[in-house]
């Protein structure tokens, strides 16, 4: 066990719509990673928040925000979905610069 | 920009024979390199890193990665394949131009499906 808890584990939804993906990391982490992975893209690097601030920007859509609260848990909140934005989104945390990143077992998503 | 390779979709070796999983990188400045390990259904888990230091890197489950700056490779290896060692492997570069300054942000490849046959 990571110690990085994702929610849910797999979300259903349809095009146009917009859901949220929630991440509670390692306790003492104040960093928080988002990843989306997919079949033809890999794993690609979205967004980093650092103790509630943002940090650092990755591949990430406009469609797509993400947010870390006062309790460092994040969220990451994706709108007008596509068929291809079905992909595994996984979150991680680290405790600092140069430590390793501890990934949870990640939301599946499927827009149909 | 920085970038990480992975040539090999999949490799393929006999239980007990040694592996290399094959990493190769570029960057502007000095590399950050990490190998992590993804079993079905499961999240990234850490194997090893390379800030500094010895070129030869160990890790957990008797892992080890060679640092090369001259060919910009950082190739992971084990002596003996276990079947227990098959699952994708993603080798990883710190990038330093993303935005926001001092982020810490992991580039990652395409990952390498190591299959260990009995």
């Amino acid at each position: 066990d990571s110690g990085v808890t994702q929610t849910p584990k797999h979300l259903i939804t349809a095009t146009g719509q917009r859901v949220t993906l929630r991440c509670s990391p390692r306790s003492g982490d104040l960093s928080v990673y988002w990843y989306q992975q997919s079949l033809d893209q890999g794993l690609q690097f979205l967004i980093q928040y650092y103790n509630g601030e943002e940090r650092a920007k990755g591949n990430i859509l406009e469609r797509f925000s993400a947010q870390q609260f006062p309790d460092l848990h994040s969220e990451l909140n994706l709108s007008s979905l596509e068929l291809g934005d079905s992909a595994l989104y996984f979150c991680a945390s680290s405790g600092g610069t140069y430590e390793k990143l501890f990934f949870g077992s990640g939301t599946q998503l499927s827009v149909l | 920009a920085q970038s990480v390779a992975q040539p090999e979709d999949q490799v393929n070796v006999a239980e007990g024979n040694p592996l290399t999983v094959k990493c190769t990188y570029s960057v502007s400045g000095n590399p950050y390199l990490f190998w992590y390990v993804q079993y079905p259904n499961r999240g990234l888990q850490f194997l090893l890193k390379y800030i500094t230091g010895d070129n030869l890197v160990k890790g957990s489950y008797g892992f080890e990665a060679e640092f090369n700056k001259s060919q910009t490779s950082f190739h992971l290896k084990k002596p003996s394949a276990l079947v227990s060692d098959s699952a994708l492997y993603f080798c990883a570069v710190r990038d330093i131009t993303l935005s926001g300054g001092g982020a810490d942000g992991l580039t990652f490849g395409k990952g390498t499906h190591l299959i260990i046959q009995p």
